[in-house]
């Protein structure tokens, strides 16, 4: 079975630092692989995706980034953060239309 | 741009109740599933329906996707305080840009009281 693996869990980042999530999928190749940004309690807004090594799409235009280097590894960036960064991002493994996510990384910019 | 309305946002019940959750849409969607979120966690799978008018139980939860397949709807019978939680149904694109495309209602924070 597919598990995906993201860390850290918290991070608590001073404004204008730099951003490094990541996040590992185990059990399956070449998966479809997603970054979604969640407000407290909400739902979930698509901020990037990929179908492959070197292939991503951004949904919306932000202070992020992302990058798949390898099959399975998928990493969210930022240069500079902003304040308006801090919030619960998730990543997630979708196949045949359904998802499945990691644990998840508070970040609250401060 | 697919959007799907999940309603109610916030629902406080007593243990014992029953509730619906409901997800409506004018697009169609090939697939929608159901996600429990517990605080600080992911979302977890708890169904995908496919077919129109689909009916699915998962022992007191009860899933059906509407003819047309762009809504859907979660009860629960005699809510227990275990199923505290926020709930999302997501629904799958069908065609074009959308398709596989998951797209997220805004989730329905519900708590049961014991």
């Amino acid at each position: 079975s597919q598990t995906i693996h993201q860390w850290p869990a918290t991070l608590v980042q001073p404004v204008g630092s730099p951003l490094s999530l990541e996040c590992t999928v185990e059990g399956t190749s070449n998966p479809n692989l997603y970054w979604y940004r969640q407000a407290a309690g909400r739902g979930l807004q698509l901020l990037f995706y990929s179908v492959g090594i070197g292939q991503i799409s951004s949904e919306v235009p932000q202070n992020l980034s992302a990058s798949r280097p390898q099959d399975r590894q998928f990493i969210l960036s930022s240069k500079k953060l902003l304040l308006s960064d801090s919030g619960f991002y998730l990543c997630a493994w979708q196949g045949f239309g359904e998802a499945f996510f990691g644990q998840g990384t508070r970040l609250t910019v401060v | 741009t697919q959007l799907l309305e999940q309603s109610p946002q916030f629902l406080s019940i007593q243990e014992g109740e029953n509730l619906t959750v409901y997800c409506n849409s004018s697009s169609v969607f090939s697939s929608l599933q159901w996600y429990r979120q517990e605080p600080g966690e992911g979302p977890v799978l708890l169904v995908t329906v496919v077919t129109g008018g689909e009916v699915k139980k998962l022992k007191r939860l009860t899933f059906q996707f509407g003819d047309a397949r762009k809504d859907s709807s979660l009860h629960i019978t005699a809510a227990q305080p275990g199923d505290t939680g926020l709930y999302l149904c997501a629904g799958a694109g069908a065609g074009g840009t959308s398709y596989g495309k998951l797209t997220f209602g805004q989730g329905t924070i519900l708590t049961v009281h014991p």
